[in-house]
């Protein structure tokens, strides 16, 4: 089956350390993207990235770092520097970098940190 | 830059019902996206329209172009479409930019 897998579902890590989301798509897709939801909010757009080894900061980037070495695999750091890392992240993919192509989504990971 | 508002926030309708959620864009684009987030939190795709309307089993998107203004609606509704409802555009019109999202509407259906 083809899609897109997020691990783990849940995380939790104590303040000051930093942490890894992984994302992995088998859709042979050139887009993917992080996003960060938080409650009464939309989805953010934390990063992106239209190809391998190329990504761009979208709307809330600080405090993340993400790296995009293989065209299926796009982890997102959380770094100690974020300074409110508890939320809902997910990742997402589509077919080519524009915003008129359907969106795939992974399960989400939601990250406590305490 | 693009702002896309929802209404209702928030819609409780007894199984049966007509359901109807709106959701209005500020910049002209090519696409909108409909999004349904399940209780567990996992999002699917709905539909993506230019123009016109869309139908998929229970649902329906319409979309007029003129006015920045797309609605979902969901016939005979069931309780297993208690879900949030997300509607997206791009963010600087046309295709342009990535994609901004509502704040969702969650609907809850009672059987």
């Amino acid at each position: 089956d083809g899609g897109i897998t997020q691990s783990p579902k849940y995380l939790f890590r104590k303040e000051g350390q930093n942490v890894t989301l992984s994302c992995e798509q088998n859709l042979n897709h050139d887009a993917m993207y992080w996003y960060r939801q938080d409650p009464g909010q939309g989805l953010r757009l934390i990063y992106y990235s239209q190809i391998v080894n190329d990504f761009q900061k979208g709307d809330i980037a600080e405090g993340y770092s993400v790296s995009r070495e293989k065209k299926e695999s796009f982890p997102l750091t959380v770094t100690s520097a974020q300074k409110n890392p508890t939320a809902f992240y997910l990742c997402a993919s589509s077919i080519a970098p524009l915003a008129d192509y359907e969106q795939y989504f992974g399960p989400g990971t939601r990250l406590t940190v305490t | 830059k693009n702002e896309v508002e929802q209404s209702p926030q928030n819609l409780t309708a007894q199984e049966g019902e007509f359901i109807t959620i709106n959701c209005s864009y500020s910049v002209g684009i090519s696409a909108l996206h409909w999004l349904q987030q399940h209780p567990g939190g996992g999002i699917v795709s709905l539909f993506m329209l230019s123009s016109g309307k869309k139908k998929h089993g229970r649902l329906i998107a319409t979309i007029n172009i003129q006015e920045k203004h797309s609605s979902l609606h969901i016939t005979a509704s069931h309780p297993r479409d208690s879900a949030v409802y997300i509607c997206a555009a791009p963010g600087y019109g046309g295709s342009q930019g990535n994609l901004i999202f509502g704040k969702g509407t969650k609907l809850s259906v009672k059987p």
